[in-house]
């Protein structure tokens, strides 16, 4: 079956610092992976999105950055963290079944600024 | 550019009262819209997709495309609807990409 994962859960960090939230998915191949921000009252705000290894493409120009070093990982970065860039991120896939496309999510990371 | 639009942030019903959810979107092509849920301390999943045409928990949506709409309908809220709905559309972008772009959601909440 096809699983999700994203690391970690929370995390606190300075402003200035590096980050990197990674992202991985089990049990497919070549899936359109996906970064989300979500903030209340600004619902899901598709930040990044990946066709495959080393395909990115950006909604919202920012701070942050995405890569895809292998077919089933993709991680977000960003090499100076700002106040802003707080909030709840959210990684997903985009999966195929016979009933349809459907989207699923990891866990989230809360990330917070300080 | 596709946008999808949720008009209310807040949606307050009694149980037993009617629900809708309303859903209006932007797309130039032929639109794959769907329903994700937030229950409180759980994972975003997918309620519904339109190309279905499925009841699921009760809730229905049907995609109007003249007044590019896919509201989400429920005759009786339950408690256990309480939660944050986000409808979404996919797009195709090309060289096997998708786009989903989701709305900035409704939170239901389902008076006792």
């Amino acid at each position: 079956s096809q699983t999700i994962h994203q690391w970690p859960a929370t995390l606190v960090q300075p402003v200035g610092s590096p980050l990197s939230l990674e992202c991985t998915v089990e049990g497919t191949s070549n899936p359109n992976l996906y970064w989300y921000r979500q903030a209340a009252g600004r619902g899901l705000q598709l930040l990044f999105y990946s066709v495959g290894i080393g395909q990115i493409s950006s909604e919202v120009p920012q701070n942050l950055s995405a890569s895809r070093p292998q077919d089933r990982q993709f991680i977000l970065s960003s090499k100076k963290l700002l106040l802003s860039d707080s909030g709840f991120y959210l990684c997903a896939w985009r999966g195929v079944l016979p009933g349809g496309t459907e989207a699923f999510f990891g866990q989230g990371t809360r990330l917070t600024v300080v | 550019a596709q946008r999808v639009t949720q008009p209310e942030k807040l949606l307050s019903v009694f149980k037993g009262a009617p629900v809708e959810l309303k859903c209006n979107y932007s797309y130039s092509g032929s639109p794959e819209l769907f329903w994700y849920v937030q229950y409180s301390r759980q994972r975003l999943q997918l309620l519904l997709r339109h190309i279905s045409r499925e009841s699921i928990k009760g809730f229905t949506a049907d995609l109007n495309k003249g007044e590019t709409s896919f509201h989400l309908k429920k005759p009786f809220a339950q408690e256990e609807d309480s939660a944050m709905y986000y409808c979404a559309l996919s797009a195709y972008s090309g060289a096997g990409s998708y786009q989903l772009t989701f709305g900035k959601g409704t939170k239901l909440s389902v008076i006792p």
